[in-house]
């Protein structure tokens, strides 16, 4: 089965600080991948998305994709506490002539003020 | 910018009763699909849609779902009888070429 790995956190980070997120994913075949937020109560948003080997800058937020390690991560640099939130990190794939959007569990951000 | 939006935003109703759950995706995307997320707990995959189809339905997807869509903008989520173990969020999401997006979600609570 198909399955992208993130830890749950919590992840606490102080104010300013670079916030490390990690997710590996198991199918070699993938090729897009994307990070969402997702604050309670809400629906996730999507932040970054990553088709290549590299980093993928975007403001605060840079994406890294290693597709041979099947390792992608998002950094936010300058962490503020409006950035406490749930990341989520997902994977799409092609199932039955389809997208399909495989997520991970999530990782627990809390910056702390 | 366009969203998805979805209706309502908060559902109640009594275990047994049928609720429809309705959302409009973004006009030119054409896979759409529905999540479910019980509270603290993470997004599970429902059911995806392409080509006025089923492409893919997850095992929580039972005969009490049905999705349709009826006139080539909504897209609709049925459960045909409530359980009370069927309160959480569903969001609908739909996709274009690369990206996926979420709508803002419909609370369900059923009693």
């Amino acid at each position: 089965q198909k399955e992208v790995e993130q830890n749950s956190g919590p992840l606490s980070v102080p104010e300013g600080a670079i916030a490390s997120l990690n997710c590996t994913y198991s199918d070699r075949g993938s090729q897009s991948f994307f990070w969402y937020r997702q604050y309670s109560g809400k629906s996730p948003e999507l932040i970054m998305s990553i088709y290549s080997n590299g980093d993928k800058e975007d403001g605060r937020f840079t994406a890294q994709l290693n597709k041979a390690s099947q390792y992608v991560s998002l950094l936010i640099r300058d962490s503020q506490p409006s950035d406490s939130a749930t990341y989520l990190c997902a994977v799409r794939g092609i199932t039955s002539g389809t997208y399909k959007y495989i997520f991970g569990t999530g990782t627990r951000l809390k910056v702390l003020a | 910018e366009p969203e998805v939006t979805q209706t309502p935003s908060h559902q109640v109703t009594q275990m047994g009763q049928e609720v429809i759950l309705r959302c409009v995706p973004i006009s030119n995307h054409l896979y759409f699909y529905w999540y479910r997320q019980i509270l603290g707990q993470k997004v599970e995959f429902l059911v995806s849609f392409y080509n006025n189809e089923i492409s893919e339905k997850s095992e929580i997807f039972d005969d009490q779902f049905s999705v349709e869509r009826p006139d080539g903008s909504n897209f609709t989520l049925k459960i045909r009888s409530t359980k009370l173990e069927d309160s959480a969020m569903y969001f609908c999401a739909s996709a274009g070429a690369l990206e996926q997006y979420f709508g803002p979600g419909t609370r369900l609570t059923v009693t």
